[in-house]
């Protein structure tokens, strides 16, 4: 059953565009997460938010940035996309165990 | 930095044959999780667990803290099983999570 909902699916945009996506748990969970899959199918770390405070950014550029109404929503918003950016962005919420949304996929032209 | 390690990178079994998938990790880890994605597909969570061992259905994940390795047993594969396994391990009080690459598993009748 999915409780972590993420919105769009996919996305396709040219360099130079900004871009928002959506990430909402329904599990009540104080953490959430933004992960980034390349193309080599790897995993890796953006961001986490804990009851609304940054907690981590691992070494992501600035055009990157969270954003968070309450601890139930974290979106992502990339300002100036470049082609690099394309990719799968998972949003993720925790108690301890993590449970991820289905990804939205980004193309950059 | 942190890393994580799975082996093997792939592998391919006859239906009901019995798989183990490793897991080795660089850093003192909170514990592991295991997930399970299809090709395109959302992350699903498996099993997690800080130490010892802990079932689910055919899964058995295996947790060696101290020796800083994991493993996941499955039992009596079925074709449905095929695609990719990812361990990960979580560290810190934010339980932020390190993936490894993945083993690609391929179950055929």
């Amino acid at each position: 059953e999915t409780a972590v909902f993420q919105t769009p699916n996919y996305h396709v945009t040219q360099v130079g565009n900004e871009v928002s996506f959506n990430c909402k748990q329904t599990l009540g969970h104080d953490t959430m997460y933004w992960y980034k899959q390349d193309s080599k199918k790897l995993l890796k770390i953006m961001f986490s938010y804990n009851n609304k405070q940054l907690i981590v950014n691992e070494t992501v550029p600035r055009r990157f940035s969270p954003q968070s109404s309450d601890k139930a929503h974290l979106n992502l918003r990339i300002k100036s996309v470049e082609p690099e950016d394309s990719a799968v962005y998972l949003c993720a919420s925790s108690y301890g165990e993590q449970y991820f949304g289905p990804g939205t996929r980004l193309t950059v032209l | 930095g942190q890393q994580v390690q799975q082996s093997p990178a792939s592998l391919v079994l006859q239906e009901g044959e019995n798989a183990e998938l490793q897991c080795n990790f660089s850093s003192t880890a909170t514990r592991l999780q295991w997930f399970y994605q299809r090709p395109g597909g959302s992350l699903v969570s498996l099993l997690s667990n800080p130490s010892g061992t802990k079932h689910t259905g055919r899964l058995t994940s295996t947790t060696v803290t101290k020796e800083r390795r994991g493993s996941l047993h499955i039992s009596s594969s079925q074709i449905t099983d095929s695609g990719t396994y990812l361990c990960a391990m979580a560290t810190g009080g934010n339980n932020k999570l390190t993936f490894g690459q993945g083993t690609v598993l391929s179950v055929i009748p």
